[in-house]
C-alpha cells in the first residue's frame, strides 16, 4: 500500500516556466513533509520542508502549498532553470516514528 | 568527512553469493536508516536504528536481508545469497533523529547481481 502517491512520474518544462508537482498521503498522523532533491549518480538531499500548521512554505524559487484537509502536498518551482533538471520526492514522517516514507519520485527535465 | 560515506560505490556480484555494504553516519547522529532504490519505484524503506534502541527492520523484504549498528556508528548491510531482484541502488542516510530533522544522504552503493 502506497502511502505517499506522487505526480507527475516526468515532466518536462521550458527555461522559465513553472514546474509543479503533487503529493497526496492517506495517513493523518504524519506531520512533516519534506521534499529532495535527487541529481543523478548522488544521493536525495534535502531541498525545502513543510509542517501542516502553515498552508505554504517559500525559499526562493520552491515553495510548498499544503492542503490539510484535502491530505494533499505540492512542490512549485517557479522561474525553472536547466539546472533544476533532477529527480524530486516527496515524503511524509510521523512524530514517534521518524523514518521518512517516499513517493516514488518525478524526473523533471527543464529544457534550455 | 562531513558527509555520509557508503562503499562500496558500485558491487558487482554472482547470483547466490553474499554482499556486505558499509555505511559511515555523520558524526553525531543517532538516527540511521537504509533505504533501496530500484528504477521507477522511489525509495523502499528497509532498515532504522536510533541510539540504542531495537532496530525498525520492517522494512527488511526477505530473511537473506540483516543489518547491524556497531558503537551506534558505523552501520553494515548484509544480504546473503543474492538475487537478481536485489540489484538496486542501496542508500543510508543518518539524521540527529528527532522528529522533522534533515535525513542526510549517502551517494549510495550500486548493488548489480549477475
Amino acid at each position: 500500500q502506497q502511502q505517499v502517491k506522487q505526480s507527475p512520474q516526468s515532466l518536462i518544462v521550458q527555461k522559465g516556466g513553472i514546474s509543479i508537482i503533487n503529493c497526496a498521503y492517506e495517513n493523518t498522523a504524519f506531520d512533516y513533509f519534506p521534499w529532495y532533491q535527487q541529481f543523478p549518480g548522488k544521493g536525495p538531499a534535502l531541498l525545502i520542508a513543510i509542517r501542516p500548521d502553515v498552508s505554504e512554505k517559500k525559499e526562493g524559487r520552491f515553495t510548498i502549498s499544503f492542503n490539510k484537509s484535502a491530505k494533499q502536498f505540492s512542490l512549485h518551482i517557479m522561474d525553472s532553470q536547466p539546472g533544476d533538471s533532477a529527480t524530486y520526492f516527496c515524503a511524509a514522517s510521523k512524530g514517534g516514528s521518524y523514518i521518512p516514507t517516499f513517493g516514488r519520485g518525478t524526473s523533471l527535465i527543464v529544457h534550455p | 568527512g562531513a558527509g555520509v560515506s557508503q562503499s562500496p560505490s558500485n558491487k558487482v556480484t554472482e547470483k547466490g553469493k553474499d554482499v556486505e555494504l558499509r555505511c559511515d553516519p555523520i558524526s553525531g547522529h543517532t538516527a540511521l536508516y537504509w533505504y533501496r532504490q530500484s528504477l521507477g519505484q522511489g525509495l523502499e524503506f528497509l532498515i532504522y536504528f536510533q541510539g540504542n534502541s531495537a532496530p525498525d527492520k520492517s522494512g527488511l523484504p526477505s530473511d537473506r536481508f540483516s543489518a547491524e549498528r556497531t558503537g551506534g556508528s558505523v552501520s553494515t548491510l548484509t544480504i546473503q545469497r543474492t538475487q537478481q531482484e536485489d540489484s538496486a541502488v542501496y542508500l543510508c542516510a543518518s539524521s540527529l533523529g528527532s522528529a522533522g530533522t534533515e535525513a542526510f544522504f549517502g551517494q549510495g552503493t550500486r548493488l548489480t547481481v549477475v
